[in-house]
């Protein structure tokens, strides 16, 4: 099976703060993506990556960054904490090529907290 | 640009009664259509996906999901529900939109099954 970890469960941090949020994937993946949930909004897509050192920006890359040094590995950064960015963060990653046809397997969420 | 729209944002339900969770899409173009499940702290699950071929689609927990091409209809269904089932329900169209190839999410159906 894959495997989608996210380092932190729950995490609580303070406003202006340089907030890391990390991903690794088990299943030698080429594409992995970094999403935000919020009620009644459903998943929002903040950055995406088809391969190492490659990102692109989905519709709400505003006051986040990404690194990906490591095909296994996709890095999520907030520059400056803002509490609007209070949130349950998700990882996804999914096999090569253009995967419409390929489900997304996620991680189980980060609760990043900001106050 | 596409679009997902879950109806019901929360649907109560008695336990061994049949319930169904609506979801209609928009778009031109020919679409991959999913249904993820959220259990409680955890990331999403992938529950059942239409790709081609027959219109009706399974998943081995006895949820299944009929793709409707003329209504754009992707409606979830399951004829007698257990506790177990309460979750969050979200479906999904995978497409090319602005350009890059995505998953587009509904907001989400909140299913709560009562005893």
């Amino acid at each position: 099976d894959v495997k989608v970890t996210q380092s932190s469960r729950y995490l609580v941090k303070r406003t202006g703060e340089k907030v890391f949020l990390e991903c690794v994937q088990d299943m030698d993946h080429e594409n992995m993506f970094w999403y935000r949930q919020d009620p009644g909004l459903g998943l929002r897509l903040i950055y995406f990556s088809y391969d190492v050192k490659m990102k692109e920006k989905g519709d709400i890359p505003e006051g986040y960054s990404v690194s990906r040094e490591k095909k296994e590995r996709f890095s999520l950064i907030l520059e400056s904490a803002s509490t609007n960015q209070t949130s349950m963060y998700l990882c996804a990653s999914t096999p090569g090529g253009a995967f419409l046809d390929q489900p997304q397997h996620f991680g189980d969420g980060t609760r990043l907290s900001i106050l | 640009a596409q679009s997902v729209t879950q109806l019901d944002s929360q649907v109560p339900v008695f336990e061994e009664a049949p319930v169904e969770l609506r979801c209609n899409y928009s778009s031109s173009v020919s679409v991959y259509l999913f249904w993820y499940v959220q259990y409680p702290n955890q990331g999403l699950q992938l529950l059942l996906k239409y790709l081609s071929g027959s219109t009706l689609v399974e998943s081995i927990n006895g949820f299944e999901a009929e793709f409707n091409k003329s209504q754009t209809s992707f409606h979830l269904r399951k004829p007698s529900v257990h506790i177990s089932d309460t979750a969050e329900y979200f479906c999904a169209v995978s497409a090319n939109s602005g350009g890059y190839n995505k998953l587009i999410f509904g907001a989400g159906t909140r299913l709560a099954v009562h005893p």
